[in-house]
């Protein structure tokens, strides 16, 4: 089965440093997207970086860069000079095929906390 | 990026009464459009898949007389919640991807059901 692993429920980092969130996958299927979002106190879901199985590089958004070990099946994100907003819930997601009806999975979750 | 809207924001209702969540695709068109439930500190919790013009695909353990989906349009999905009951409260949010497009899924802000 199709599965997401975030095994740190919180994690506390300074102001300006820089943060590592795990997650691990589990599929047998070739083809895959993995997502991370970030959720506020406000519920919305913001997307915040996309790796695709197939994508040699791994992917960065501004501050926001995804450790991409395929062997490894890990997506580790990491967000640099952390600021006092990114403080909130993280969800690593995945997709199993990159078109159709195939819905997100998703991992339980790491609340970050930036401290000043 | 595409905009997905969800109405209402927030919903307290009666026990026994019924509730509709609509979610609409803004800027563009959603064959497809995903059903999320979310419990306070927890994650998000697939419910069902809405297709547009066909029935709706829930997830085992969701009572599909409970939670009726009507995917009418390319544009709109509605969730609704017949005879509510106190443990029903909870974030209902949608998603959906761009009709043969990436893969991308773009989400509602989400709607918080509070059943009295």
């Amino acid at each position: 089965a199709q599965k997401i692993t975030q095994t740190q429920p919180g994690m506390f980092v300074q102001e300006k440093e820089a943060v590592t969130l795990d997650c691990t996958y589990d599929t047998s299927d070739p083809s895959y997207g993995l997502f991370w979002y970030k959720q506020p106190s406000s519920g919305e879901m913001i997307f915040l970086i996309y790796q695709g199985s197939y994508d040699q590089q791994n992917a960065t958004e501004g501050r926001y860069s995804l450790n991409f070990q395929k062997a490894r099946k890990s997506a580790n994100l990491v967000i640099s000079a952390s600021q006092l907003g990114d403080s909130a819930m993280y969800f690593c997601a995945m997709t199993f095929t990159l078109s159709g009806n195939t819905p997100l999975v998703f991992g339980k979750g790491t609340r970050l906390s930036v401290i000043a | 990026g595409a905009v997905v809207s969800q109405h209402p924001s927030r919903v307290i209702c009666k026990s026994g009464t019924s509730v509709k969540i609509e979610c609409r695709s803004l800027d563009f068109q959603a064959t497809t459009m995903f059903w999320y439930r979310q419990f306070p500190k927890q994650s998000l919790m697939l419910m069902a898949t809405s297709n547009e013009g066909s029935k709706a695909t829930y997830e085992q353990g969701v009572e599909k007389d409970k939670f009726l989906i009507n995917h009418a349009s390319l544009t709109l999905s509605t969730l609704t919640v017949t005879s509510a009951h106190p443990e029903d409260s909870s974030f209902y949010i949608c998603s959906a991807r761009v009709s043969g497009g990436s893969y991308e899924q773009y989400f509602g802000p989400g709607t918080r059901l509070t059943v009295t």
